[in-house]
């Protein structure tokens, strides 16, 4: 079974300030990694799908790289702000299958 | 744009009952899938239909059925409910290819007594 491991679970923050999250995941047979931005009580939106190693995406204030050489990806926030505040979930898919296994997740709060 | 629609959005049900989660997705995806969401765990993937036609278990497909009834529709029934499949269950479509995202439905909160 493939693991793919988040951290840190959970973040506290001031706002303006800059902060990244960690997806770690098996580098074999890699097809494609998502992230999503999830806010509480509704449900997960897409950020960015990247599928080739060194890949970096960008919207506004948030970016992601990855390296599926080494199995991590990276998403940055620069200047958090209060509406920032959610669960953020990387999920991989590998070559071959159609299924995506999620990370438990980094929750983010910004505070005012 | 409705998107993923699911239905109900909450149930409560006794052990032993059954019921049927309905899932639509009206943007033409060839993919669905069915998750849920529980506490600590993230979401964890019940059952997908890659294409209209085709379903595959996912990591926790026990004491659950799915059905692709066509290119729109993926429902997901519990044929005898029980205590441990009280969660949250969230549906999503995509395209398929290696670059689309899931978009997910609202979700539905289901508890079992």
């Amino acid at each position: 079974i493939l693991n793919v491991e988040q951290s840190p679970q959970s973040l506290h923050v001031q706002e303006g300030d800059s902060t990244n999250f960690t997806c770690s995941f098996p580098s074999s047979n890699f097809y494609a990694l998502h992230w999503y931005r999830w806010e509480t009580a509704k449900s997960p939106e897409a950020l960015f799908v990247m599928t080739l190693n060194g890949d970096e995406k960008k919207k506004g204030r948030i970016s992601a790289t990855l390296n599926t050489k080494e199995g991590y990806s990276y998403l940055y926030i620069k200047g958090s702000q209060p509406e920032d505040s959610a669960t953020y979930l990387c999920a991989l898919r590998s070559r071959g299958t159609y299924k995506y296994i999620f990370g438990t997740g980094t929750r983010l709060k910004v505070l005012a | 744009n409705a998107g993923v629609t699911q239905t109900p959005k909450f149930q409560v049900l006794k052990t032993g009952q059954s019921m049927t989660l309905q899932c639509a997705q009206d943007m033409n995806h060839n993919s669905m899938y069915w998750y849920r969401q529980d506490p600590g765990m993230g979401l964890r993937l019940i059952y997908y239909s890659a294409s209209e036609g085709t379903t595959d278990k996912g990591e926790v497909p026990n004491g659950y059925n799915v059905s692709r009834l066509n290119k729109r529709e993926f429902s997901l029934r519990l044929e005898s409910a029980a205590p441990s499949q009280t969660s949250v269950y969230f549906c999503a479509s995509s395209l398929g290819g290696s670059d689309q995202p899931q978009h997910f439905g609202d979700g539905t909160r289901l508890s079992i007594l």
